[in-house]
């Protein structure tokens, strides 16, 4: 079945270390997959896709097939990145399957 | 705001009425999508439309659960006979095309009592 787990319900780093939040995927198909973001008091949005390949606000993920993850990195967190982070994988293009959420707290 | 809306923000209702809640997608996206969020786990798929048509429908969305999109534009997700369970966060999401971002309105919070 089609699963994605983050195995982390909250990381707490501090402002400027490194962040990595981890996403792994069963999908026995080519996978599709994005890392949403949802900020205090606001919907969920986009933050990136990887087909995509493209860095934003400093975030970057890289899909590893062998391993089945899409894990979500940053070298310098920053207090405004905490939120709450979903990775989410894109089925037949009809619909998404998310994971349960990673809340990231960065202190200062 | 030329986003996702829904409406209403919040709902409560005593078990076993019914409610009724409205998705205004995107304007030009055609695809518009249901989501059901509840505490601790991410947002789970109920059914989508391409314009009028209801193509998918998740095994979650029960017979007491019906959605419809009468003229291709704004949604709506109807709730029979509510239970404790059904309380949540309703999300709904459009896109322009199948593989394109989906975007999020802000959800409506039903709550059964």
């Amino acid at each position: 079945a089609q699963r994605v787990t983050q195995p982390e319900k909250l990381l707490s780093v501090f402002k400027g270390a490194p962040v990595e939040l981890k996403c792994n995927y069963s999908y026995s198909g080519s996978p599709e997959l994005f890392w949403y973001v949802q900020y205090s008091r606001q919907r969920l949005q986009l933050l990136l896709r990887h087909i995509s390949r493209e860095s934003i606000k400093g975030f970057t993920a890289d899909l590893n097939k062998g391993e089945t993850s899409f894990h979500l990195k940053k070298p310098f967190a920053q207090e405004e990145d905490s939120a709450m982070y979903y990775c989410a994988l894109f089925l037949y293009g009809n619909k998404l399957v998310f994971g349960a959420g990673t809340i990231l707290r960065v202190k200062s | 705001d030329t986003g996702v809306s829904q409406d209403p923000r919040h709902k409560i209702t005593k078990r076993g009425q019914n409610v009724t809640f409205r998705c205004d997608p995107i304007s030009e996206h055609n695809r518009l999508y249901w989501y059901r969020q509840t505490l601790g786990q991410g947002p789970e798929f109920l059914t989508y439309f391409q314009n009028e048509a209801q193509l998918e429908k998740s095994r979650l969305l029960s017979d007491r659960f019906s959605a419809e999109r009468p003229k291709g534009s704004f949604s709506t997700l109807e709730i029979q006979r509510t239970e404790q369970g059904d309380s949540a966060m309703y999300l709904c999401a459009s896109s322009f095309r199948g593989r394109d971002e989906q975007y999020f309105g802000p959800g409506t919070r039903l709550t059964v009592t």
